[in-house]
């Protein structure tokens, strides 16, 4: 069974830092590009950054480049998400979730996704 | 970077009844388009990809269709289970990967 559980989510002070992990099971983790995405409350979703299979090369979304920084180790089938400099306007669940390979026909869809961890930045 | 609309933010409806969600994009994402279903406290699960194909698992009442801009969800009959937010995705052009505002399905 595809598992990805993060942590890492609590309350931070504006102009703070956090590092949010996903851990992956049921699958090869390093085999799949991987994304976090994020939902402010009672919102919609917002892509922030994907990084490929082998940890290359990262994506980032406007709102968090610079600030954000995203990596992963296929040794222990672990995404992560470095923040800084961390904003009220950051306040939101963020999800991981998994995007198959070229290969596969659901490539550049999100198909499995965790159940998220909050991340609520305020004084 | 393209921009996904989804009409109508609000669909109230009954049990048993159609229900037809629209997405538009800003510009051609050919078939590259995804939905996806997020009940409360949830996270979001995928419906459809490309356009038209059901993921694993989805029940035959949704369909997907459209090509280029202009892309529809349909649920042939609402069951209680299926009142919830949908939002669309496209994969042609990215980064960045963009999701529409979402249209919530509520019971009328």
């Amino acid at each position: 069974e595809v598992q990805l559980v993060e942590s890492g989510g609590h309350l931070v002070q504006p102009g703070g830092s956090l590092r949010l992990s996903c851990a992956a099971s049921g699958f090869a983790f390093d085999t799949y590009d991987m994304n976090w995405v994020r939902q402010a409350p009672g919102k919609g979703l917002e892509w922030v950054s994907s990084v490929i299979s082998t940890g290359t090369s990262m994506y980032y979304a406007d709102s968090v480049k610079g600030r954000f920084t995203i990596s992963r180790d296929n040794g222990k089938d672990s995404l992560y998400l470095e923040m800084n400099s961390l904003r009220a306007e950051d306040t939101a669940v963020y999800y991981c979730a998994r995007d198959p390979p070229y290969y596969e026909s659901l490539t550049g869809y999100l198909d499995h996704w965790g159940q998220g961890t909050l991340v609520t930045v305020s004084s | 970077e393209i921009v996904l609309t989804q009409s109508p933010a609000t669909l109230s409806l009954s049990p048993g009844e159609r229900a037809t969600l629209s997405c538009r994009a800003s510009q051609s994402v050919s078939t590259f388009l995804a939905w996806y279903q997020q009940k409360p406290g949830q996270a979001p699960r995928l419906l459809i990809y490309d356009a038209s194909n059901r993921a694993t698992g989805i029940p035959a009442r949704f369909s997907g269709s459209g090509s280029g801009t202009d892309f529809t969800l349909t649920i042939s009959s609402l069951e209680p289970e299926d009142f919830a937010v949908y939002y669309c995705q496209q994969r042609s052009n990215w980064p960045p990967l963009t999701f529409g505002g979402g249209t919530k399905v509520e019971i009328k």
